[in-house]
């Protein structure tokens, strides 16, 4: 079955500690992606990424990293999690390569609150 | 800055109506449009993908609309039922390689 997945799905942590969501997808698609979700705020990119070692900030990058050392797998990277980074995050994924009107395929959700 | 509107934010209807959501766009270069449905803390499910150079697209009861020259695009739901009750989201690319922008959704309520 195509999916994008990601882990973990929920997760509480305290300010400062390091945490990774990863984001994995299994329809071999250049484009991956990381959004985030806030009441009032709609969905904002944090990161994307056009292929293998190839990322770029978006609308939010601040307090994230990204990497993309393997075309299925882009995790997200939390250094020093802090309050404002509660939120409900998305991974997405599609295929340029594909011409015109590729569809974005969304992963479930990780909700984070940070402490 | 490219954004994407969707008006209004909430909706509530009887079961059974047909009803038109809204979405509009600042710029008419879209790549093309997606329509997404949310239910309450869950992902996001693709519901229709119009392409730029399409009109229309249908899926049973969904049917979206683009109208690039005018900025506009439409969400048809016909013979709603409470199981539609969801947040429903469009979103655009304003070409191949950028990221999508979304309005911040309509949240329908569909009443038994």
């Amino acid at each position: 079955e195509a999916q994008v997945t990601q882990n973990p799905r929920y997760l509480i942590t305290v300010t400062g500690k390091k945490l990774t969501v990863t984001c994995s997808q299994n329809m071999n698609h250049e484009y991956m992606s990381w959004y985030r979700q806030d009441p009032g705020l709609g969905l904002r990119q944090i990161y994307y990424s056009m292929n293998v070692e190839v990322t770029d900030k978006g609308d939010v990058p601040e307090g994230y990293k990204v990497s993309r050392k393997e075309k299925r797998n882009f995790p997200l990277i939390l250094e020093s999690p802090s309050p404002n980074q509660t939120s409900l995050y998305f991974c997405a994924s599609s295929s340029p390569s594909q011409g015109a009107g590729q569809e974005q395929y969304f992963g479930p959700g990780t909700r984070l609150t940070v402490t | 800055k490219q954004e994407v509107t969707q008006i209004p934010a909430a909706l509530s209807v009887p079961e059974g109506e047909n009803l038109v959501l809204n979405c509009s766009f600042t710029d008419s270069a879209i790549y093309n449009l997606q329509w997404f449905r949310q239910d309450p803390g869950k992902g996001l499910t693709s519901l229709l993908l119009i392409q730029s150079s399409q009109r229309e697209q249908t899926s049973g009861r969904l049917n979206a609309s683009l109208d690039k020259s005018s900025g506009r695009s439409t969400l048809y739901i016909a013979a709603s039922q409470p199981g539609d009750s969801a947040t429903y989201l469009c979103a655009a690319p304003f070409s191949g390689n950028t990221p999508l922008v979304f309005g911040k959704g309509t949240r329908l309520s569909v009443i038994a």
